[in-house]
């Protein structure tokens, strides 16, 4: 079964510094990820997508099939990037088409 | 404005009366889901509508019921809520049932559901 985890839940970095908020998934086929960002009492919005290798706000992801790894990454983290991030991992026809959703982390930029 | 729709964005009902959820998308796209969002378990796959008339459950379908009778319209329905189904409620739809692996999914506001 396919699955997405999202290690950490709480991730406190300050302004100005790195981050990195780590995926990882188990998928027996080609993955194709995404990572969404949901501000404060807001909908879920796409971030970026392994298909398109955007980079968006800053941020990028780096699919590595070795390590069954999508790590979304942002040198320099501005408080605006405070949000809920969730790595998300489509299953395909025999899933019904449906994303599987990691945990989520919880991103928070001191100034 | 391409955009999910949902209403009500919040609701408090009590144990038993039955209540709808709408969900309306202006985008023509072919997929539609239902997902809830709980603390620690993160989104879960309520059910799901491949086209006009076809559903099929998600992980978590107790206690719901979903129809498509029109592309754009996809209600969520609990004959009978319960407190275990508080939570919050997202809509979601897809251009193609067959791209979700392109283009994700494009979610509504969601709405935030009390069962006292």
């Amino acid at each position: 079964a396919q699955r997405v985890t999202q290690p950490e839940k709480l991730l406190s970095v300050f302004k100005g510094a790195p981050v990195e908020l780590k995926c990882n998934y188990s998928y027996s086929g080609s993955p194709e990820l995404f990572w969404y960002v949901q501000y404060s009492r807001q909908r879920l919005q796409l971030l970026l997508r392994h298909i398109s290798r955007e980079s968006i706000k800053g941020f990028t992801a780096d699919l590595n099939k070795g390590e069954t790894s999508f790590h979304l990454k942002k040198p320099f983290a501005q408080e605006e990037d405070s949000a809920m991030y969730y790595c998300a991992l489509p299953g395909g026809k025999a899933a019904g088409n449906k994303l599987t959703f990691g945990g989520g982390t919880r991103v928070l930029v001191k100034p | 404005e391409a955009q999910v729709t949902q209403n009500p964005r919040y609701l408090i009902t009590v144990t038993g009366k039955k209540l709808t959820v709408t969900c309306s998308q202006n985008m023509n796209h072919e997929y539609m889901s239902w997902y809830r969002q709980d603390p620690g378990l993160g989104l879960r796959q309520i059910y799901y509508s491949m086209n006009v008339e076809v559903t099929d459950k998600g992980d978590v379908p107790e206690g719901y019921k979903v129809s498509r009778k029109e592309k754009r319209n996809f209600p969520l329905i609990l004959e009978s809520p319960s407190p275990n189904q508080t939570s919050l409620y997202f809509c979601a739809s897809s251009l193609h049932r067959d791209r979700v692996n392109n283009y994700g999914y494009t979610f509504g506001s969601g709405t935030r559901l009390t069962v006292v």
